[in-house]
């Protein structure tokens, strides 16, 4: 049973665009939410993280937004370039499991010229 | 420091054979994870180790054993091979704080298929 539900699927935006990817959790125990990114053949590299105690983290070109009473977050990338194309994954985390990610399905972005 | 390396990178088998796939990792972390990632799903978690000698069952344990006999490898078998179990198995290790966890980092993957 998927514990973060993410959207959309896939995404197309032209460089220079914002692109926003969605994740919803109902867990209330996940205290830690990562961004991953995934190039083809490679593993997921992580991109950005927030914990539940801010409502915003931003990192160059990245930011994560975290509504925690609508139990949602989301990645905003502004500026967005072809080296952008890849598969990102939301996780969340807790205690439990020995703080093993529960991931969304992900979302294919591609970014066009 | 090569971080976390996997091997093999690529493997195939027969239904009923048995492999292991190996995670090593050269952070000393404490925790390892070892999650399978297929098209449309995301990373399941398999088995996490939270500590040398000690194993745990995650998301979809079934026809996996694993062991951690040392801090820095952990090791994925699979008993008797079948062709649900085609996948590309990920290895992933963190540190561990007393507040929370850190970031996990993933290593290249090892890409499987039962025929």
């Amino acid at each position: 049973q998927q514990q973060v539900k993410q959207s959309p699927q896939s995404l197309i935006v032209q460089k220079g665009g914002i692109s926003i990817i969605n994740c919803a959790y109902e867990n209330t125990a996940f205290d830690y939410f990562p961004w991953y990114q995934q190039f083809p053949g490679k593993g997921p590299a992580l991109l950005i993280a927030i914990r539940p105690d801010v409502s915003e983290k931003k990192e160059g070109r990245f930011t994560i937004s975290f509504n925690k009473s609508a139990k949602q977050f989301s990645l905003h990338i502004m500026d967005s370039q072809p080296g952008d194309s890849a598969t990102y994954f939301c996780a969340a985390s807790d205690t439990n499991s020995g703080y093993a990610l529960n991931f969304g399905k992900g979302t294919s972005l591609l970014v066009t010229p | 420091n090569a971080g976390v390396t996997q091997t093999p990178k690529f493997r195939v088998l027969k239904t009923g054979q048995s492999m292991t796939l190996l995670c090593a990792q050269d952070m000393n972390h404490e925790y390892m994870y070892w999650y399978r990632q297929d098209p449309g799903m995301g990373l399941r978690l398999i088995h996490y180790s939270v500590g040398e000698g000690t194993t745990a069952k995650g998301e979809v344990p079934d026809g996996y054993n694993v062991s951690r006999l040392k801090k820095q490898n952990f090791l994925l078998g699979l008993e008797s091979a079948a062709p649900s179990q085609t996948s590309v198995y990920f290895c992933a290790s963190s540190h561990w704080t007393s507040e929370s966890t850190d970031t996990q980092y993933f290593g290249p993957g090892t890409r499987l298929t039962v025929l």
